[in-house]
């Protein structure tokens, strides 16, 4: 059983440009939420989707977007990149129907994302 | 806004050692908390998840505990093992239990 799969791993990217960062849930998981992970520190939390829709939004400016498609998978899109974005961009899955009140969530291996 | 801070930053032991891990948050209004394990450069791998309205859970060597009403939550590690050397991240969810918030880790160093 598959987890949850993150592409890509690694990317390098000039400050201005556009990024895009891509996760596939875990089977069964139809929720998924992207932090963002600086070195040294813990991850924020930047937003949540599930039934294609963003639901809750941490305090990330609105170059920070994303997408869900039908299929639960999901994108991170992140515009006119500034240095201080170079970060680990995690992505975590769960099911959104909590069974006995449960709801670990499934975390991928990361985007590391570098701006120069 | 929920903050949540991890102590010690940094902890080395020898192997065989039993260790806690110590996390406090600042709302105790929390849906449930999670201990994770990351490894470097790597995701984060779930260890524990306690609701709120347990006091503990266990899993093998691991037993992390919560009290909600005073903010605070350990991880105790029995018997450590070099395997285990890697950062250990407490974090809480609040009452919708969609968004976690984390705190900075404590790095666990186990020295064979």
């Amino acid at each position: 059983d598959a987890g949850v799969t993150q592409s890509p791993t690694h990317l390098i990217k000039t400050r201005g440009q556009q990024v895009t960062l891509r996760c596939s849930p875990k089977s069964g998981h139809d929720t998924v939420s992207w932090y963002q992970q600086a070195l040294g520190q813990g991850p924020q939390f930047i937003f949540q989707y599930y039934e294609e829709e963003e639901r809750q939004r941490g305090n990330f400016p609105d170059r920070f977007s994303g997408h869900q498609f039908p299929n639960y998978s999901s994108e991170l899109n992140v515009n006119a990149l500034l240095l201080g974005d170079s970060a680990l961009y995690l992505c975590a899955s769960r099911r959104r129907q909590l069974l006995s009140g449960a709801n670990v969530l499934t975390f991928g291996a990361g985007s590391r994302l570098t701006v120069l | 806004k929920q903050e949540v801070t991890q102590i010690p930053a940094a902890l080395s032991v020898p192997e065989g050692e039993n260790l806690v891990l110590n996390c406090s948050f600042t709302d105790s209004a929390i849906y449930n908390l999670q201990w994770f394990r990351q490894d470097p450069g790597k995701g984060l791998t779930s260890l524990l998840l306690i609701q709120s309205s347990q006091r503990e859970q266990t899993s093998g060597r691991l037993n992390a505990s919560l009290d909600k009403s005073s903010g605070r939550s350990t991880l105790y590690i029995a018997a450590s093992q070099p395997g285990d050397s890697a950062t250990y991240l407490c974090a809480v969810s609040g009452n919708t239990g969609n968004q976690f918030y984390f705190g900075t880790g404590t790095s666990l160093t186990v020295i064979p």
